[in-house]
């Protein structure tokens, strides 16, 4: 059991680029999570999947994020024109689907856009 | 919707001190709670769980008992070590959806 990846670990960007992070969950598991969180605060819910099905998003998920996971295995969260305000740590966690399971995070992707 | 709420940290105590963390929560449903800490440097772990009233969740010397009564699940431990010093996250979730996440809060401890 090799956990929760995630790439990469840091991202330094220039406001108005885009970028794109990934997530590898458990291999068993097939929900998976995105959290973002901001210094101090706890982790705030974006997004979860259940296999391919993208089932719930966030309001925090403005139009200038994406997440995907095209074949129910990895995947993918883009920002677009990225803000200052989007800088913060991006966590992904995955767990299996069978009532109250625990979800396993990775290390998160910080963001720093300048 | 959702929402917990934790004590303000920092908290900072003396090696071997007793640790008693508030948290509180309001939820429509019946909720399962968690515990999650993150140690310097490192990602989110689990540290302990219950799913339904007046279970008791522990784990590595830490306790919480779900207060259905209260909407409470308070962290304690009777003894903490300096290897205990991190942010700890009290944390909800509904039909084994989302995770809702309280502050955090941190916890320093002195030798």
């Amino acid at each position: 059991d090799t956990g929760v990846s995630q790439d990469p670990r840091h991202k330094i960007t220039k406001r108005g680029q885009n970028v794109t992070f990934r997530c590898d969950p458990i291999s068993e598991h097939n929900r998976l999570y995105w959290y973002r969180q901001t210094l101090g605060q706890g982790p705030e819910f974006l997004t979860y999947f259940q296999n391919e099905a993208q089932l719930e998003k966030s309001r925090l998920l403005s139009d200038r994020f994406s997440a995907e996971r095209p074949k129910g295995s990895f995947s993918t969260l883009e920002i677009q024109r990225t803000e200052q305000g989007d800088s913060a740590m991006y966590l992904c966690a995955s767990s299996l689907a069978l009532g109250q399971e625990t979800q396993y995070f990775g290390p998160g992707t910080r963001l720093l856009v300048l | 919707g959702d929402s917990v709420t934790q004590m303000e940290g920092p908290v900072t105590l003396s090696e071997e001190a007793f640790l008693t963390i508030n948290c509180t929560y309001t939820a429509t449903g019946y909720p399962s709670l968690f515990w999650y800490v993150q140690y310097p440097g490192e990602g989110l772990q689990l540290l302990l769980k219950a799913t339904k009233a007046d279970d008791k969740g522990s784990n590595k010397g830490f306790e919480a008992t779900y207060r259905k009564e209260t909407t409470s699940f308070h962290l304690e431990k009777g003894s903490v070590q300096v290897s205990d010093s991190a942010v700890y996250f009290c944390a909800l979730s509904e039909r084994g959806n989302k995770l809702v996440f309280g502050a955090g809060t941190i916890l320093r401890v002195k030798s």
